[in-house]
């Protein structure tokens, strides 16, 4: 069965460095979305790809975070410095069109800044 | 702004039992998407049933339904004949409707526990 994948599943770092999240979507998925999810609190869009095209971005944090899907492929999220606030899971999902179509999540990275 | 609530932090519920789960919600709109999704401990987040708000007639799917209310802006999940793989946090959201944003926006979630 297709699956969302990601990488790492665990990143710890300390505060001031750079990190970054993988995400392969499900094959022939053309929508692709990052959510942030803090511990107690439900998933918030950080932003949507369609293809290699930025959809949504509205919160992300522009000043230290960025998002590429350079090939409409798999997906790259950064942070750059990190900061404490930024511990959460960070998820990755999928879907095969846009519009109501299921979005699909991956097992997500769980960041802990130090 | 789009916002959903549930405001059950936690349940339990026996094995066999069945349990219903809140979530209410508020939107100026008048067609769009409700969902609850099912996130197992350490595993991925998982659609458990979906409910476009034009359809009257309430979802289901096998031991899962909904009891949608428009007008209460209302939208609970029953879970029926409970079983111990159906402990999990559960999150219901909104989506906008077709050419609006596309995003879910989820509630802060129902962390349910299943006793054998």
């Amino acid at each position: 069965e297709a699956e969302v994948a990601q990488s790492p599943r665990y990143k710890i770092t300390e505060k001031s460095q750079a990190v970054a999240f993988w995400c392969d979507p499900i094959s022939g998925h053309a929508t692709l979305y990052w959510y942030r999810q803090i511990l107690g609190q439900g998933p918030e869009l950080l932003v949507q790809f369609q293809d290699e095209s930025v959809v949504d971005d509205s919160q992300l944090p522009k000043d230290r975070f960025s998002a590429e899907r350079l090939k409409g492929v798999d997906s790259t999220l950064k942070i750059q410095p990190a900061e404490l606030g930024d511990s959460a899971m960070y998820l990755c999902a999928s879907s095969l069109l846009r519009g109501p179509s299921e979005q699909f999540f991956g097992p997500g990275t769980r960041l802990t800044v130090l | 702004a789009q916002t959903v609530t549930q405001s059950q932090p936690e349940m339990s519920v026996q094995e066999a039992e069945t349990v219903t789960l809140s979530c209410t919600y508020d939107t100026s709109e008048s067609d769009y998407y409700l969902f609850w999704y099912k996130q197992p401990p350490s595993r991925q987040m998982i659609l458990v049933i979906r409910q476009e708000a034009y359809k009257q007639q309430n979802a289901t799917e096998n031991r899962f339904s909904v009891n949608f209310q428009k007008a209460a802006k209302s939208f609970s999940l029953k879970i029926s004949d409970s079983q111990l793989g159906d402990a999990a946090m559960y999150f219901c959201a909104y989506r906008a409707p077709q050419g609006g944003s596309e995003k879910l926006v989820f509630g802060k979630g129902t962390k349910l526990t299943v006793n054998p």
